[in-house]
């Protein structure tokens, strides 16, 4: 069965620190592989999505970057951090296919002080 | 004009209680539907699918209304344990995106 795997499960990090969080799944091949950001008692905004290693799509400019290195890793990261940036970050993956169910890691809480 | 819109709530109910939520999609080329739970500084969950012709599980029954652009979510008989934060969450034709509503908050009641 398919498993995805994110940490850290939480984070507290200076404004101007730099950020990396990985996210990486199991028991698939080629999954497609979104980071979305929960602002507290907000939805879930998308970040990033990405079908294929080293292919990103940018939904929000911001103040973020990802990275997929390898076919079942997807990095976020941020050179520096800034308040606005706290929130609960949720990698998720699904099937290769369009229009399929996403499924979520457990999450980062993030905050920054 | 948002996505994906869905009422907050909450919906504070009792238990046995019936309650309806629904969620309206802006995009007419929206392709596939589902409907998620997250629990309290939890990730979400799928809860199920959305099928054109409707469909249910247990409890649950969801419905798509392709004419006016909104999905449904019916709890019958709510538990307590039904109290969560309710997501509805849409795949546009063509597009890896999946888009999700802000959530609809249940608190079902003893």
């Amino acid at each position: 069965s398919q498993t995805i795997h994110q940490w850290p499960a939480t984070l507290v990090q200076p404004v101007g620190s730099p950020l990396s969080l990985e996210c990486t799944v199991e028991g698939t091949s080629n999954p497609n592989l979104y980071w979305y950001r929960q602002a507290a008692g907000r939805g879930l905004q998308l970040l990033f999505y990405s079908v294929g290693i080293g292919q990103i799509s940018s939904e929000v400019p911001q103040n973020l970057s990802a990275s997929r290195p390898q076919d079942r890793q997807f990095i976020l990261s941020s050179k520096k951090l800034l308040l606005s940036d706290s929130g609960f970050y949720l990698c998720a993956w699904s099937s290769t296919f369009m229009n399929t169910e996403a499924f979520f890691g457990q999450g980062t809480r993030l905050t920054v002080v | 004009r948002k996505e994906v819109e869905q009422d907050p709530g909450p919906f504070n109910v009792p238990e046995g209680a019936t309650v309806a939520f629904n969620c309206t999609y802006s995009n007419s080329a929206s392709q596939s539907f589902f409907w998620y739970r997250q629990d309290c500084r939890k990730e979400p969950k799928l809860l199920m699918s959305v099928y054109s012709s409707g469909n249910e599980d247990g409890r649950f029954t969801a419905q798509l209304n392709r004419a006016s652009q909104y999905i449904s979510l019916l709890i019958r008989d709510s538990k307590l344990s039904d109290s969560a934060t309710y997501l509805c969450a849409v795949n546009i034709m063509g597009s890896y995106k999946l888009i999700f509503g802000s959530g609809t908050r249940l608190l079902v009641r003893p």
